[in-house]
């Protein structure tokens, strides 16, 4: 039982590059999100699905888009990357929003 | 909107000892969930205790207990018998129980150092 499964890890883009930050869960969970975490600041929520075909904003959606097409995979993607979109990025599965597990993070530095 | 606010940027603790960390959060909901959260250094984000709003009793976790005072909108988290492992950065997090509406909303986080 993988839990929920980030990658890459670690990345670096140059301004006005592309890229998708992929997520994936293996157990069958219906809710899934998008984190970001900067210094001195907690966890923001980008987006959210609370299942297949079904997304929405969170508090910081602008450049990023999101999909679910399926109940294991929450791709999140930068479409044109800038400077502010430099932090760490968590996904996060629930079946119920009660447990939430988190995956263990993708770093991901613009240049 | 939901805020969390952790008032205590950095705490300290000896070994063995007992510390608190505090959070207040704002909300007009009646129903809610709200959660403490450890990050070690590597970065993953770890389940510590869970409590709900509707439960008046305290919630405990072997080590881990919070003090819930629904009134005042605090949720402390109370750590006994601090071990060196407990060094993280712990987040207080509010959610709504709403359906469908599994938003975490976040504090800023206090960094819990143990003093061997």
């Amino acid at each position: 039982n993988a839990g929920v499964t980030q990658t890459p890890k670690f990345q670096v883009l140059k301004t006005g590059q592309s890229m998708t930050l992929q997520c994936a869960q293996d157990m069958n969970h219906e809710y899934m999100s998008w984190y970001r975490q900067d210094p001195g600041m907690g966890l923001r929520l980008i987006h959210y699905s609370v299942g297949a075909g079904i997304t929405d904003q969170g508090e910081v959606p602008n450049g990023y888009n999101v999909s679910r097409s399926t109940t294991e995979d929450f791709p999140l993607r930068l479409l044109s990357a800038a400077p502010s979109q430099t932090s760490v990025y968590f996904c996060a599965s629930s079946r119920d929003g009660n447990t939430i597990y988190f995956g263990e993070g993708s770093w991901l530095t613009v240049v | 909107a939901q805020t969390v606010t952790q008032s205590q940027p950095e705490m300290s603790v000896q070994e063995a000892e007992t510390v608190t960390l505090s959070c207040t959060y704002d909300t007009s909901e009646s129903d809610y969930y709200l959660f403490w959260y450890k990050q070690p250094p590597s970065r993953q984000m770890i389940l510590v205790i869970r409590q709900e709003a509707y439960k008046q009793q305290n919630a405990t976790e072997n080590r881990f207990s919070v003090n819930f005072q629904k009134a005042a909108k605090s949720f402390s988290l109370k750590i006994s018998d601090s071990q060196l492992g407990d060094a993280a950065m712990y987040f207080c997090a509010y959610r709504s129980a709403n359906f469908g509406n599994e938003k975490l909303t976040f504090g800023t986080g206090t960094r819990l150092t143990i003093i061997p």
